[in-house]
């Protein structure tokens, strides 16, 4: 069946431009992740939601940073006023339940210039 | 500071040999332990996992070891393969109601011709 998939698959921004990350997870899985990747770094969680709400947003780095999941399938995460060290791969995964294995697309490479 | 290591940025093995990628935590409170493969441009790949109640869990060509009083797990893989050259992370969760993975930096394995 389809994995998870992400869009775009690279975006490039001016400094203090608004862009919004589009993730679709794998059907039926109700758990959704956001994890940011940095060059060199292992992927450091963001956000997550059980359905349609955010269950634990304690990983977004600052109030630019949202999150949504309106139906409990497909989720945006959106950055304001992006700026430089905002630069990373921003991953999804989906999980059939928060107790399950995470499954990840393959990512949003997010450069701000 | 760094929950989860992986003291070793790469790792070059021969074709046919063993591979073995080491991992080190500082959270006793971690419970569940995975692996994850990631080439170029894709998201990371689930790999095996391992339960703290247990020291060995294996799939295929794939062993996982844990050593719970040294805090250090390690993923064999025996024989190794070119297709086995990819960046190796290592992900640690916590007590059973977390979700988030804590990821290492990775490993990055050459397996040669």
């Amino acid at each position: 069946g389809a994995g998870v998939s992400q869009t775009p698959s690279n975006k490039v921004t001016e400094k203090g431009k608004y862009v919004e990350l589009r993730c679709d997870p794998i059907s039926g899985h109700t758990a959704l992740y956001w994890y940011r990747q940095s060059l060199g770094q292992g992927p450091e969680f963001l956000i997550y939601f059980q359905g349609t709400g955010a269950a634990d947003d304690s990983g977004l780095p600052n109030d630019r940073f949202f999150a949504v999941r309106p139906e409990g399938s497909v989720s945006t995460l959106k950055i304001q006023r992006t700026e430089r060290g905002d630069s990373a791969v921003y991953l999804c995964a989906s999980s059939p339940s928060n107790t399950d294995t995470q499954y990840f697309g393959p990512g949003t490479r997010l450069t701000v210039l | 500071d760094q929950q989860v290591k992986q003291n070793s940025p790469s790792l070059s093995v021969q074709e046919g040999r063993i591979s073995i990628l080491n991992c080190d935590y500082t959270n006793s409170m971690f419970d569940y332990f995975l692996w994850y493969k990631k080439y170029p441009a894709e998201g990371p790949t689930f790999l095996i996992s391992i339960s703290s109640i247990k020291d060995k869990n294996e799939d295929g060509r794939f062993t996982v070891f844990l050593n719970k009083s040294a805090k250090h797990l390690s993923l064999h893989i025996v024989p190794s393969q070119p297709g086995d050259s990819a960046v190796y992370f290592c992900a640690a969760k916590g007590f059973s109601g977390t979700y988030k993975y804590i990821f290492g930096t990775g490993t990055r394995l050459k397996v040669l011709a």
